[in-house]
């Protein structure tokens, strides 16, 4: 079985600073892992993927995640926080032979500061 | 355009009263699936679809039923609704099995009075 926890239900940071979310995940096989963005009144919208081939995964908006095995993590990153980027954010994780089950975590909510 | 639609994107309505909720993809996606959102729980799979005729239990069924007997269209349907199914669902597609992206719907918030 899988499962994914979100660490911190909410973050914020001031416009222009460094975003990190947490994620870490469980499953006893090789996972898939997956970062989705939600904008008020919006459904979800996929950021990035890790799929096996690379370990440092680049999505859209400037958004980055990093596969790390031995830590069981997928942190979500950007650089440099913009105004637009204060939504929801969901790390969800599945694996080949579940193929209709997709774990999500509970959420963080991104806020930006001017 | 590739979209997945759901109406209606919101309802009020009374305990045990039927209703229904319309999912329809136009990307002819093979799997299909319905969630309900909740604060502090993020997304639960209440069920999802690998085909035509093909549906089965995620991880909350209780109180709900779905079908598909077309590949575009898998409505979700509450047969007597209960205030603790007050929640924001989501309709979601995808061509295949995983790593396959996701898409989601718009939502539906729910209010059972």
């Amino acid at each position: 079985a899988q499962s994914v926890t979100q660490l911190g239900s909410h973050v914020s940071v001031s416009e222009g600073a460094l975003v990190l979310l947490r994620c870490n995940y469980s499953s006893s096989v090789p996972p898939y892992l997956f970062w989705y963005v939600q904008y008020p009144n919006q459904g979800l919208q996929l950021l990035l993927k890790y799929t096996s081939a690379a370990t440092l995964v680049k999505g859209i908006n400037g958004f980055e995640a990093e596969f790390k095995k031995s830590e069981t993590s997928f942190h979500l990153t950007k650089p440099s926080a913009h105004m637009s980027d204060a939504a929801e954010y969901f790390c969800a994780v599945t694996t080949y032979s579940s193929a209709s089950k997709i774990i999500f975590g509970s959420g963080t909510r991104l806020s930006i500061r001017p | 355009e590739a979209q997945v639609t759901q109406n209606p994107r919101y309802l009020i309505t009374v305990t045990g009263k039927k209703l229904t909720v319309t999912c329809s993809q136009n990307m002819n996606h093979e799997y299909m699936s319905w969630y309900r959102q909740d604060p502090g729980l993020g997304l639960r799979q209440i069920y999802y679809s690998m085909n035509v005729e093909v549906t089965d239990k995620g991880d909350v069924p209780e109180g709900y039923k779905v079908s598909r007997k077309e590949k575009r269209n898998f409505p979700l349907i509450l047969e007597s609704p209960s205030p603790n199914q007050t929640s924001l669902y989501f309709c979601a597609s995808r061509r295949e099995a995983p790593p396959d992206t996701q898409y989601f719907g718009p939502g539906t918030r729910l209010t059972v009075l």
